[in-house]
């Protein structure tokens, strides 16, 4: 199975820096997926990570380590539109995609 | 140019009378899935189709069925509702890997009330 964990929730000020850490254990692997939700509204794609390292776009970067179950989100120059649910997911490997979700993490930006 | 379509985008239903929630898809994608999302908490995974293979998922309750008539629909039936049953459903389609891609596009969602 796929465990995944993933902090509930995180405060930052506009302009800050947010990382969003996920640990993930999978009897199977092929890459992981970041997700952002607004509240009411369907999951956007982020970014995709398949190879160890780190995927840099714009203001969001992801990073992944696979031998140590790890990624992370990083949020540059925080704006109040960042604040959302961040969903970290595995992709099953052998599964046409199924991906797994963590619980999400709620980011708010203040002010 | 939506690429994923779900009506309606709000549904009230009656306990225990039947519902039919639809998404239709114009990316030709192999994989359709059906989310359950209940507020704060992650989507829920009911199944998947990939072409007309149908995947339940082993907790999904029996009264969730689902129909893929063609490539670009695919139907949620919820045969009896209950109270337990409101939530955000989400429609969501994917090459599953055949383009070195396993993305899921997602549906704007529908919203299910049960009075």
């Amino acid at each position: 199975g796929q465990n995944i964990d993933q902090p509930t929730e995180m405060t930052a000020t506009e302009g800050a820096i947010v990382q969003i850490n996920c640990t993930y254990q999978t009897s199977g692997f092929n890459g992981l997926f970041w997700y952002q939700q607004h509240a009411g509204e369907a999951p956007t794609f982020l970014s995709y990570n398949v190879l160890d390292g780190l995927e840099e776009k714009g203001r969001f970067s992801s990073f992944l380590s696979r031998s140590k179950g790890y990624s992370y989100l990083l949020l540059k120059e925080l704006q109040m539109k960042d604040s959302a649910s961040y969903l970290c997911a595995p992709v099953k490997e052998d599964s046409w995609g199924k991906l797994q979700f963590g619980a999400g993490t709620q980011v708010v930006v203040t002010p | 140019d939506a690429m994923v379509i779900q009506n309606p985008r709000y549904q009230v239903t009656q306990f225990g009378k039947p519902v039919t929630l639809s998404c239709s898809q114009t990316l030709n994608h192999n994989v359709m899935y059906w989310y359950q999302q209940k507020s704060s908490q992650a989507p829920k995974l009911l199944f998947h189709y990939y072409d007309k293979d149908f995947n339940n998922e082993a907790d999904t309750p029996d009264n969730f069925q689902s129909r893929r008539p063609n490539t670009s629909f695919c139907f949620l039936d919820i045969r009896s509702p209950g109270l337990g049953d409101a939530a955000m459903y989400l429609c969501a389609t994917s090459s599953g890997g055949q383009d070195s891609s396993y993305e899921q596009y997602f549906g704007p969602g529908t919203r299910l009330t049960v009075t």
